[in-house]
């Protein structure tokens, strides 16, 4: 059956630092892969999207890898600060239905 | 421009009981999709919609339905409503069933 895993389910680093996320999948070919933020309380906001004919993605301090080969995406923060600390969650648009399903995201908590 | 509303915020109902929860999309954006979260499944996918037509649907029982109107305004519905049914249900829009998600707050329902 076809599966998303954030493989952390909570991640601490130091400020400053950079976060590392990852998301893997079984038995799916997406067309492209989301990422998201969710702060508690809150609907998940946007992040990036990116494509499966495309390795890597930028936004500011947001850097996205998408590897179809070994059906994994990485979602790195550089120089974390704590306002980035959220719930952050991949999702995949693909399969046979074509809908868009989520991972069950990893919270990431940056210490000052 | 005004984000996506989700009404009601909160609700408690009793087990037996229907609920109806609203969702009004971003203006211009055509696509709304429903999602369930708790937090040990995480976000679910329930049902998308495309110009008043169901798209896609999630692995949820009959008791589940929806509907989009033409001016692109969703319900939900749950009828006989069960402890389990106790979440954060999510509506997003989109401008086609492409591309990036808008999410509203989300209507918590509690269910005792």
């Amino acid at each position: 059956s076809q599966k998303i895993e954030q493989n952390s389910e909570a991640l601490n680093i130091q400020e400053g630092k950079t976060a590392t996320l990852t998301c893997n999948y079984t038995n799916y070919s997406p067309a492209y892969l989301q990422w998201y933020r969710q702060d508690p309380g809150r609907g998940p906001v946007f992040l990036l999207l990116i494509r499966e004919n495309e390795k890597e993605k930028r936004k500011e301090r947001l850097k996205v890898t998408f590897d179809t080969t070994l059906k994994q995406s990485l979602f790195h923060i550089t120089a974390s600060q704590p306002a980035d600390s959220a719930t952050y969650l991949c999702a995949l648009r693909g399969g046979s239905n074509y809908k868009l399903t989520f991972g069950k995201g990893t919270l990431l908590t940056v210490n000052p | 421009k005004a984000g996506v509303t989700q009404t009601p915020r909160y609700l408690i109902k009793t087990r037996g009981q229907q609920v109806t929860l609203s969702c009004s999309p971003i203006s211009g954006h055509r696509s709304v999709s429903w999602y369930q979260q708790t937090p040990g499944q995480g976000l679910q996918f329930l049902f998308e919609y495309f110009s008043e037509t169901q798209r896609n649907k999630g692995n949820f029982p009959g008791r589940f339905s929806g509907r989009q109107f033409s001016n692109s305004r969703s319900e939900m519905n749950v009828s006989t409503l069960e402890l389990g049914d106790s979440a954060l249900y999510l509506c997003a829009s989109s401008l086609s069933l492409d591309g990036e998600l808008f999410f509203g707050e989300g209507s918590r329902l509690t269910v005792l």
